[in-house]
């Protein structure tokens, strides 16, 4: 079975462009979330989503957001690009059902390595 | 979620059993003790997970103390490719907090030849 992947693997970008991110989860996972991991902040949820809807959301400004297509792929994306924008970006996804309580695993992609200049 | 301690850096002997502890004082009953672990430059790898009682998976076990405040994973048979930054990570289960994981600094283990 095919993992998670991320794609574009590197990308660099000037301050104030905007930037697109996909991810395309493990086949039969509905549940992708998002990730920023930085050196000096390490990994921090950005956001996940569920069924095509945001069911949770990090502590991260309105620049940054996200959506989730019927075939369950995913989009990130982050406007008015700062430096500190700079991060290794991971996208995760879990066979989560909905309304269930369990216990699940993460799996996760490589990861989009962006650079802002 | 409880919070976690974890060392920052340990180090193994290739072939020897590699012991990662993590301490999670303030957990509650009903939240998950789970494992994972990153390799440079790739995303984090799930290991193992548990909620009372230990485990063992073909990767690791997982020993879980009686009052849950504290774990270790356990890596049988080190190697080198073991080597990589371990997360140790409580959480409750999916229903309310979904994919949202909490990783903190956790601990760099090196394996050497």
């Amino acid at each position: 079975k095919a993992g998670v992947t991320q794609t574009p693997r590197y990308l660099i970008k000037t301050r104030g462009q905007q930037v697109t991110l996909s991810c395309s989860p493990i086949s039969g996972h509905r549940s992708v979330s998002w990730y920023q991991q930085t050196p000096g902040q390490g990994l921090q949820f950005l956001f996940e989503y569920f069924s095509e809807t945001q069911r949770n959301k990090g502590n991260f400004p309105g620049r940054f957001s996200g959506r989730q297509f019927s075939n369950s792929r995913s989009e990130m994306n982050v406007s008015t690009l700062e430096l500190g924008d700079s991060a290794l970006y991971l996208c995760a996804s879990s066979r989560r059902v909905g309304g269930q309580r369990q216990s699940e695993k993460l799996f996760f992609g490589s990861g989009t390595q962006l650079s802002v200049l | 979620d409880a919070k976690t301690t974890q060392p920052p850096s340990m180090d193994c002997a290739e072939g020897r059993a590699a012991n990662l502890p993590c301490n999670h004082s303030t957990i509650s009953g009903n939240e998950y003790v789970y494992w994972y672990r990153q390799i440079h430059s790739q995303g984090p790898q799930y290991i193992i997970h548990g909620l009372k009682n230990n485990e063992t998976n073909e990767m690791a076990s997982l020993i879980i103390t009686e009052d849950r405040k504290s774990s270790t994973l356990i890596l049988p048979h080190a190697t080198l490719r073991d080597t990589a930054v371990y997360y140790c990570i409580v959480r409750v289960a999916a229903l309310t907090s979904g994919s949202r994981l909490t990783f903190g600094e956790g601990t760099q283990l090196t394996v050497n030849p």
